[in-house]
């Protein structure tokens, strides 16, 4: 079992739908959650990053956790085409032990 | 503006050749890492290094290495290519904050 789970998609939505996408993870010792967003042949750029439990918002993007279920989620509102990108989980333990999830690949249709 | 750079962008060799990948950052960060990215795998950590002359094996580390002669400077080396080294490569940089800093990635193919 891979200590960070994510479903590679591809999802594929409508402009202005409400995209939810999710990770489940194995290790408790977790304490920072981040998400990454990544374009066709770029580097994965740091979207959100969350401490410990909890909901953050920042615009479209709202990031949540549960550590008692081992599972964060990104939601992202209103999706435009300019979404469209590959988003990848990622979590640490705050030792520079960042674990990645497989990314989900997400297409927004005008 | 700091950056994070890497060199080249694409790459063809041949099984059995040495391939160096550059990799340079002037975010003054000293913790550096490189990952591979394959479909189905996600990113996976191959050698890391916290400061100058400190180097770590990562997950995947067989066939690679890397030296930190300064604080900018992470090169990776593929001591004899082999086609499943085949792969996009990301170096990144982190300092006192959350999260990495990527590259824009150098796309190896091994023939």
């Amino acid at each position: 079992q891979k200590e960070v789970e994510q479903d590679p998609g591809p999802l594929s939505v409508p402009e202005g739908a409400i995209v939810s996408l999710n990770c489940t993870y194995s290790n408790s010792a977790f304490q920072y959650f981040m998400w990454y967003r990544q374009y066709s042949r770029k580097g994965p750029e740091l979207l959100m990053y969350t401490y410990s439990s909890g909901n953050k918002e920042d615009g479209r993007f709202t990031a949540q956790v549960d550590k008692s279920s081992k599972y964060i989620s990104l939601f992202i509102r209103d999706s435009q085409p300019s979404d469209s990108a590959t988003y990848l989980c990622a979590m640490s333990g705050g030792n520079n032990d960042m674990r990645f999830g497989a990314g989900t690949r997400l297409t927004v249709k005008p | 503006d700091a950056e994070i750079t890497q060199s080249p962008r694409h790459k063809i060799t041949e099984t059995g050749r040495q391939v160096t990948l550059a990799c340079h950052q002037t975010w003054n960060h000293n913790n550096m890492f490189w990952y591979r990215q394959d479909l189905g795998h996600g990113l996976r950590l191959i050698h890391y290094s916290y400061g100058v002359h400190d180097t770590n094996k990562g997950e995947v580390s067989d066939g690679y290495s890397v030296s930190r002669s300064n604080t900018e400077d992470l090169p990776l080396t593929l001591e004899s290519a082999a086609s499943s080294q085949t792969s996009v490569y990301f170096c990144a940089s982190s300092g006192q904050g959350i999260g990495y800093t990527f590259g824009s990635g150098t796309r190896l193919t091994v023939v």
